[in-house]
């Protein structure tokens, strides 16, 4: 099954730092994806890429930035972190080989943002 | 409005029995729907997808879709413990954009 990891795990952030996320798959799958899961909202798209060197806006890119600097890795970046980007975090690659595109998460990233 | 409409929010079932999710969808530019689970404490997985009016079954599983009325159905038949989880509905296009997740329906499943 596609192997997807997340780091770090868990994060304590103080309101203004900044936070960066990251994600790593081992799949050579071409798309990957940044959500945020909040109760009340479910989950909801922030970034996404084709590829490297490539990232597009989701429904909710406000506050964050991405970036792909290859295949394996995708990163989530809050420049300045806010107590409102406390949420967990999913990373996602999507399989586009048989069309269906299907999506494997990781296992989550827990911020806390203070 | 949530463009994805899932109910019912939350559900018991009976070990053994039949648990019975909904979903509805606003956007008419899709191909598939998708249902994804996700357990406590970790990332949702992908269950199954439809894309053709009628039923397709998956073991326990059956999915049926309405696409006139941008309807899909979830049912699990002899429910398990390990079935207990959030699922989500997604409906999804033919790009390789992110998908729209619904809010979810939590299936308890107990004993």
């Amino acid at each position: 099954e596609a192997a997807v990891t997340q780091s770090p795990r868990n994060k304590v952030a103080v309101t203004g730092g900044k936070v960066t996320l990251s994600c790593n798959q081992t799949n050579n799958h071409n798309n990957m994806y940044w959500y945020r899961q909040d109760t009340g909202h479910g989950l909801r798209l922030i970034h996404y890429s084709y590829g490297a060197g490539s990232t597009e806006k989701g429904d909710i890119p406000d506050g964050y930035k991405a970036s792909r600097p290859s295949q394996e890795n995708f990163s989530l970046i809050l420049e300045l972190a806010t107590p409102s980007q406390t949420s967990v975090y999913f990373c996602a690659s999507g399989d586009d080989g048989t069309g269906f595109n299907t999506q494997y998460f990781g296992p989550g990233t827990r911020l806390l943002v203070l | 409005q949530q463009k994805v409409q899932q109910s019912p929010e939350s559900l018991s079932v009976p070990e053994g029995g039949m648990a019975s999710l909904n979903c509805t969808s606003s956007d008419r530019n899709f191909q598939y729907f998708w249902w994804y689970r996700q357990h406590s404490g970790e990332g949702p997985k992908a269950l199954m997808s439809i894309f053709s009016d009628g039923d397709k079954k998956e073991g326990r599983f059956t999915a049926h879709l309405n696409k006139a009325s941008l309807h899909v159905s979830l049912h699990i038949r002899d429910s398990q413990p390990s079935d207990s989880a959030l699922y989500f509905c997604a409906p999804w296009g033919n790009y390789a954009q992110g998908l729209t997740f619904g809010l979810g329906t939590r299936v308890s499943v107990f004993p």
